[in-house]
């Protein structure tokens, strides 16, 4: 079965530094694989998804990842991290049916002013 | 992409009641997910609802506790029965949107006493 692990459970940084938030998938099919925010208090919000194409793809606020089919990997970056980008961060990948959505256990990014 | 309304926000239920969350969409869908987040927790997949077909559950999760009806395209009910604290968690609705990613309910937050 489709696992996703995220080698990061709590990042601190301080304001413009650089992020990468690892992010491995076990099951070597054909995946689409996504990022999503989960901001305090608020629900699940798309940063950013790779069906194909491009590896390297952009989302929103700056951030982007990149697809390393060879590594299994699909790690999310940002170059200068904001106070308000302090969330929980999750890694998604489809199931090896292709339907539903497997999530990693989630990074929580602390971002000091 | 999908718009989602999900029912009720948040629940307080006895132990041993039961509590059905209603998941209504506003476009047809062949499958939808029903997922949950114990606290502090990643989202865990519970099962995938498919129109006139019995849903399909991950490993760990059994019919008896969390009956599903999906009667049409548009909608699909998650009923958590016998509850115990531990149930106490968010409960979440999914589906597909193609190219816009997968589509989250805004969650139903159930605290069992």
């Amino acid at each position: 079965a489709q696992s996703v692990s995220q080698h990061n459970h709590h990042v601190i940084l301080s304001e413009a530094a650089s992020l990468e938030l690892g992010c491995n998938y076990s099951y070597g099919g054909t995946v689409n694989l996504f990022w999503y925010v989960q901001y305090p208090g608020q629900h699940l919000q798309l940063l950013l998804k790779y069906f194909s194409g491009d590896p390297l793809v952009k989302g929103i606020k700056g951030f982007e990842a990149e697809f390393i089919k060879s590594k299994f990997s699909f790690n999310l970056r940002k170059p200068s991290v904001q106070w308000s980008d302090t969330a929980e961060y999750f890694c998604a990948v489809t199931n090896q049916a292709g339907t539903a959505l497997i999530f990693g256990k989630g990074t929580t990014l602390s971002v000091s002013s | 992409s999908a718009v989602i309304s999900q029912k009720p926000s948040r629940d307080i239920c006895q132990r041993g009641t039961s509590l059905t969350i209603q998941c209504q969409v506003d476009s047809q869908v062949t499958m939808m997910f029903w997922y949950r987040q114990q606290p502090g927790q990643s989202l865990t997949l519970i099962a995938t609802a498919n129109q006139g077909s019995e849903a399909t559950y991950e490993s760990g999760f059994v019919i008896d506790k969390f009956p599903i009806s999906r009667p049409n395209l548009t909608f699909s009910t998650l009923t958590v029965s016998n509850l115990s604290p531990e149930d106490s968690s968010i409960y979440l609705c999914s589906v597909d949107g193609g190219s816009y990613g997968y589509t989250f309910g805004s969650g139903t937050r159930l605290t069992v006493v």
